[in-house]
């Protein structure tokens, strides 16, 4: 059991928007601590896909964007893509645990 | 560009000891510290140790603490995962990660990941 918890997957079509949220505790993302994600293909190691809550380094689209609040995190996709069916995991640090902690991932399916 | 080559990894018995490393290049080694990560089969990523930048400083992981050991070597650009008394929840593709900033180790994210090598544990 990973220490952020996120949805096993979620779907949509093509053009439509899709979020994947991200829920922790007063010991990581409720603490000062910020959320970034990653996205995942087949076989691939894990990208940046946003930083700092709601940062995306040069050459990740528009389309993507983050927020947080509170305990909980949410990564959005607008205007999904083929191209986007991949695993995305959200990631913070814990000082309880004084650990880089990632969730169990979101799998996103275009429909 | 960053590039981080990740090496070492195979089929292993439990209870035996195995040697990672992970080589680096397009940045310079001595001002960052560096990360070894590792991800079960269908599972999230799992933080395992991070080393600073001159080594004096290292971090692990509960599960694998007394255990394993990280190390980095300067003239080879190379950080290494000494893993010892391996058990078969350890099995998992192990990816070297490089922080994003640089200097001392804060709580922050990863810009570069190797392409990770792969360790499983089984009689």
């Amino acid at each position: 059991q990973s220490v952020l918890t996120q949805p096993p997957s979620v779907s949509g079509a093509l053009g439509q928007r899709v979020t994947i949220s991200c829920t922790g505790s007063s010991s990581n993302i409720g603490a000062i601590y910020d959320v970034h994600w990653y996205q995942q293909l087949p076989g691939k190691a894990p990208k940046l896909l946003i930083y700092g809550n709601d940062n995306r380094p040069s050459g990740v689209p528009d389309r993507f964007s983050g927020s947080k609040s509170g305990t909980a995190a949410s990564l959005a996709i607008t205007g999904l893509q083929g191209e986007d069916e991949a695993q995305y995991y959200c990631q913070s640090y814990d000082r309880t645990l004084s650990a880089w902690v990632f969730g169990g991932g979101t799998k996103v399916t275009v429909l | 560009q960053v590039q981080l080559v990740e090496s070492g990894g195979g089929v292993v018995q439990p209870g035996k000891s195995l040697r990672l490393a992970c080589v680096t290049s397009g940045f310079t080694f001595t001002t960052y510290g560096m990360h070894w990560v590792r991800q079960a089969p269908g599972k999230g990523p799992e933080w395992v140790a991070v080393i600073s930048n001159d080594g004096r400083n290292k971090y692990y992981a509960d599960s694998v603490k007394g255990r394993f050991t990280i190390s980095r070597d300067k003239s080879d650009n190379a950080v290494y995962l000494e893993m010892t008394s391996l058990r078969p929840e350890d099995s998992a593709m192990y990816f070297c990660a490089k922080p994003s900033s640089f200097g001392s180790i804060v709580p922050e994210w990863f810009d570069t990941w190797g392409q990770g090598t792969l360790v499983t544990v089984s009689s």
